[in-house]
């Protein structure tokens, strides 16, 4: 079955940098676009990031462009996101979600890593 | 870009139907048939519901629907049942090649 496993959250300073990972399973990883998709505590579903398959195309909100970068290690069925300069308003629940891009929607779903910015 | 604009909150008795609006723009929406439906409930990650406007993954029950108008795409619930409460959410391609999402709604089930 799909899995989708997020780690690498936590508490950090603002204008300091963080490194999110996305573990897949049970699906070639290497067919599909991924995306973070982030929910800052009692508010909605952001979109942030896309990374096509092949990791050639790449698309990023306006509120993290410039600060975050999306990336993939197909051989290691791996999704990332460095998060630079952070800002309060980053805090949030970051979920790694698939895409199979033919129609573009969100079909699977991590259950999300905390990320924290705070002094 | 703003988010698509969805009522904040809708409810409705078991048995009754109701619909969720979702509008956005001729950017996004009123482009491409690219709408996509999520549920969630607390605590968990979202589900998806309905994708490409009107299609139903498999395993989601045939009381969810959607449709488009417009710039405007609808979910509607029949037959409600007090598991369907939780909250909704609406994303729509664009025409920048990136996604937006609504900003939520809130379904009771009274």
């Amino acid at each position: 079955q799909v899995q989708l496993v997020e780690s690498g959250g936590g508490v950090v300073q603002p204008g300091r940098s963080l490194r999110l990972s996305c573990a897949a399973s049970g699906f070639t990883f290497s067919s599909f676009g991924m995306h973070w998709v982030r929910q800052a505590p009692g508010k909605g579903l952001e979109w942030v990031a896309i990374i096509w398959f092949d990791g050639d195309n790449i698309q990023y909100a306006d509120s993290v462009k410039g600060r975050f970068t999306i990336s993939r290690d197909n051989s290691k069925n791996t999704l990332y996101l460095q998060m630079d300069s952070l800002r309060a308003e980053d805090t949030a629940l970051y979920y790694c979600v698939r895409d199979p891009l033919t129609n573009p929607h969100y079909d699977y779903w991590g259950q999300g890593t905390l990320v924290t910015v705070s002094s | 870009q703003s988010a698509l604009t969805q009522p904040a909150s809708v409810s409705g008795s078991p048995g009754q139907s109701i619909t969720i609006s979702c509008t956005g723009t001729s950017s996004d929406v009123g482009t491409y048939n690219y709408v996509s439906w999520y549920q969630q409930h607390p605590g968990k990650a979202p589900k998806l519901m309905i994708y490409d406007v009107s299609n139903r993954p498999s395993g989601v029950s045939n009381r969810f629907s959607g449709s488009k108008s417009g710039n405007t795409a609808s979910l509607t619930i029949s037959g409600l049942q007090a598991e369907d409460e939780a909250d909704y959410y609406c994303s729509s391609y664009t025409t920048t090649s990136t996604r937006i999402f609504g900003g939520g709604t809130k379904l009771a089930v009274l």
